[in-house]
């Protein structure tokens, strides 16, 4: 099947700086792509969808200037939290939308704002 | 909105015995319903899905029927293996395919030897 890979996996930042999450569509190229936030024991939320060449979709009550998208390439998009705080601490998953309308995922970033 | 709602876990059996993980759902128009599945370490894999009523999925030994006057996608399996252990997600999707996707909360399954 289609693979997307994230990256990074993990990482830890401290309080008040930026971080900036990759999703890549390996071997496919994808005009779509969401971004969602898993909570512990929680389901995932949809945050936003990315659309290649335009501007992101943001979900009710996302923030625009605090979870910044880009979407430049029909195989890479970007996540970068702004001035992330520790209640940003979550884990965060990409899908990429096949032409055919299959989701394939990403295996997530664990992101720990100290 | 559109919602799904998942058995709580963890749900722990032995080997070969029999599975169901409950998934009901409400939504406004006639959606797709979906079930994944995250192994340890890795991202969601579909694992099957129905796209009308009385669809049947199917795929690893696992099913799952598309019940619209129960709006249920209980997910089953008659016999177990240790390898099915991962987390499972049932989800829906309003428009033909896996556009915006909505989950349930996840169940976790184990296996036990």
């Amino acid at each position: 099947g289609a693979v997307v890979s994230q990256h990074p996996s993990w990482v830890i930042c401290k309080s008040g700086t930026s971080v900036k999450i990759e999703c890549r569509s390996l071997d496919f190229q994808a005009t779509t792509m969401f971004w969602y936030r898993q909570f512990p024991k929680q389901s995932l939320m949809l945050m936003a969808t990315s659309n290649e060449g335009s501007k992101a979709t943001y979900e009710q009550g996302v923030e625009k200037d605090k979870f910044l998208i880009n979407h430049a390439s029909l195989t890479l998009s970007t996540l970068t939290v702004t001035s992330a705080h520790p209640e940003d601490s979550s884990f965060y998953i990409c899908s990429a939308l096949l032409d055919k309308g299959e989701a394939f995922f990403g295996q997530g970033t664990r992101l720990t704002v100290v | 909105g559109d919602s799904v709602t998942q058995m709580e876990g963890p749900v722990t059996l032995s080997e070969e015995a029999f599975l169901t993980i409950n998934c009901t759902y409400t939504a406004t128009g006639y959606p797709s319903l979906f079930w994944y599945v995250q192994y340890p370490g890795e991202g969601l894999q579909l694992l099957l899905k129905a796209t009308k009523a009385d669809d049947k999925g199917s795929n690893k030994g696992f099913e799952a029927t598309y019940r619209k006057e129960t709006t249920s996608f209980h997910l089953e399996k008659g016999s177990v293996q240790v390898s099915d252990s991962a987390v499972y997600f049932c989800a829906l999707s309003d428009h033909q395919g896996a556009q915006k996707l909505v989950f349930g909360q996840g169940t976790r399954l184990t296996i036990n030897p």
